[in-house]
């Protein structure tokens, strides 16, 4: 089992539609969570960490559930601007590890 | 607040040729990451530098790949000799410390032809 795991996608959403990501991590030692964004032939961007309470930033939500080993990323209102590939990252012994990412396609 | 930078941005070079990366982090940043990104992957952990010393380079094949972050800043990466399957985006991140974000310089695009 690999140590982070996401759905590749992709994802086609129509603009304004709501869309949600999953992704679950294998190690339970796991510290910190983050949701990073890539474009096309770009480097990864930081979106948002993800904390234990949940949070919000715009249009993005993120949550994390320690018990089923998983963290969500909540796109509300999306945007074509949105289209992208997220990667899911994990904090793991001081390690940032990252899942092979989610394509999103967001449609006119 | 500058970010991290990286050359070459682009590199062609025959298989069993030599090749090296360099890295500067953003400033006073400890922690040092350098990442391959094979096209449809995520980025793959190669090597991470706390300030000086190497804290993993368990997934750096250490027979062609070496790196080096003297005095705790800048970085290089070098492959020798490369392989076909070296073809890849080499990565630099930082990070204030181990559990914080870390953020990426622009990469360089390697082909190994």
């Amino acid at each position: 089992r690999k140590e982070v795991e996401q759905d590749p996608g992709p994802f086609n959403v129509p603009e304004g539609a709501t869309v949600a990501f999953n992704c679950t991590y294998s190690n339970s030692a796991s510290q910190s969570f983050f949701w990073y964004r890539q474009d096309c032939r770009k480097e990864p961007k930081l979106l948002m960490s993800v904390y234990s309470s949940g949070n919000e930033d715009g249009r993005f939500t993120a949550q994390l559930n320690r018990a089923s080993q998983y963290i969500s990323l909540l796109i509300r209102d999306s945007k074509l601007s949105d289209s992208a590939t997220y990667l899911c990252a994990v904090n793991r012994d001081d390690k940032i590890i990252f899942g092979k990412g989610t394509r999103l396609h967001i449609l006119p | 607040e500058a970010g991290v930078a990286q050359s070459p941005r682009y590199k062609i070079i025959e298989k069993r040729q030599s090749v090296a990366f360099w890295c500067n982090p953003i400033s006073g940043h400890a922690t040092l990451y350098w990442y391959q990104q094979i096209l449809g992957q995520g980025p793959k952990l190669l090597i991470q530098f706390q300030n000086n010393g190497v804290v993993d380079d368990s997934q750096l094949p250490k027979d062609r790949f070496s790196a080096e972050r003297l005095k705790g800043v800048d970085s290089t990466l070098k492959i020798q000799p490369a392989k076909l399957e070296d073809s890849a985006v080499y990565l630099c991140a930082s990070s204030t410390q181990v559990k914080a974000e870390a953020f990426f310089g622009q990469g360089t695009r390697l082909t190994v032809v």
